[in-house]
């Protein structure tokens, strides 16, 4: 069975800061792996994959993540952190199989970027 | 990028009406849509899956005779919420993916639903 985690409920970060929002994963075969992020009263918002090639995958507003295999982690950074970044982030992930299945998404990690 | 709309963006009514909310991608065909529910604080729930042409797969617990889906066309799917109560209330989003072509496998998100029964 497919499984995110993203052991932070919350981060917290000041403005210019780099950030970190982490994910781990658990999938049977080859992951497709998502972040989205969420404001409030809004629904998700699209920030970047990894479907396969390079393991450093760099995203909208000067976010990038980075898959790491070994470590089933595909964590979301950002090297300064701006005020407007602060929402809800979530991490998601798809078995690459056959017939596809749905994405599983992690519980969502709230940034807050204080000036 | 891809755009999914929703519409309405909020409604309130009372316990017993139905509801129909609209879920349309504008510049892409979506083979499959989905229909997730959300509540304060929380990670979605995803409700049902929808393909083009054939009836929705309901996740288990959700009431398909309640959360009525239809997916007419590869741009529009509905939910309707039959009978609403309080408890209904949520924020319902949903999100359409291709299966081909510039978007395929990532899912694009409507801005969302909030449903307000009283």
């Amino acid at each position: 069975a497919q499984s995110v985690a993203q052991p932070e409920d919350q981060v917290n970060v000041a403005e210019g800061n780099p950030l970190t929002v982490k994910c781990t994963y658990s999938v049977s075969g080859n992951p497709y792996l998502f972040w989205y992020v969420q404001y409030p009263n809004r629904g998700l918002q699209f920030l970047l994959k990894y479907i396969t090639g390079d393991n450093l995958v760099k995203g909208s507003y000067g976010f990038e993540a980075e898959f790491n295999k070994s470590q089933t982690s595909f964590h979301l950074k950002k090297p300064s952190a701006l005020v407007s970044d602060s929402a809800l982030y979530f991490c998601a992930v798809r078995a690459h199989l056959t017939g596809g299945q749905n994405f599983v998404f992690g519980p969502g990690t709230r940034l807050s970027v204080l000036p | 990028g891809a755009v999914v709309s929703q519409h309405p963006s909020r409604v309130i009514c009372k316990s017993g009406t139905s509801v129909k909310i609209e879920c349309r991608s504008l510049d892409f065909q979506a083979t499959t849509m989905f229909w997730y529910r959300q509540f304060p604080k929380k990670s979605l729930m995803l409700m049902a899956t929808s393909n083009e042409g054939s009836k929705a797969t309901y996740e288990q617990g959700v009431e398909k005779d309640k959360f009525l889906i239809n997916h007419a066309s590869l741009t529009l799917s509905t939910l309707t919420v039959t009978s609403a109560h309080p408890e209904d209330s949520s924020f319902y989003i949903c999100s359409a993916r291709a299966d081909r072509g510039l978007y395929q496998e990532t899912q694009y998100f409507g801005p969302g639903t909030r449903l307000l029964v009283l």
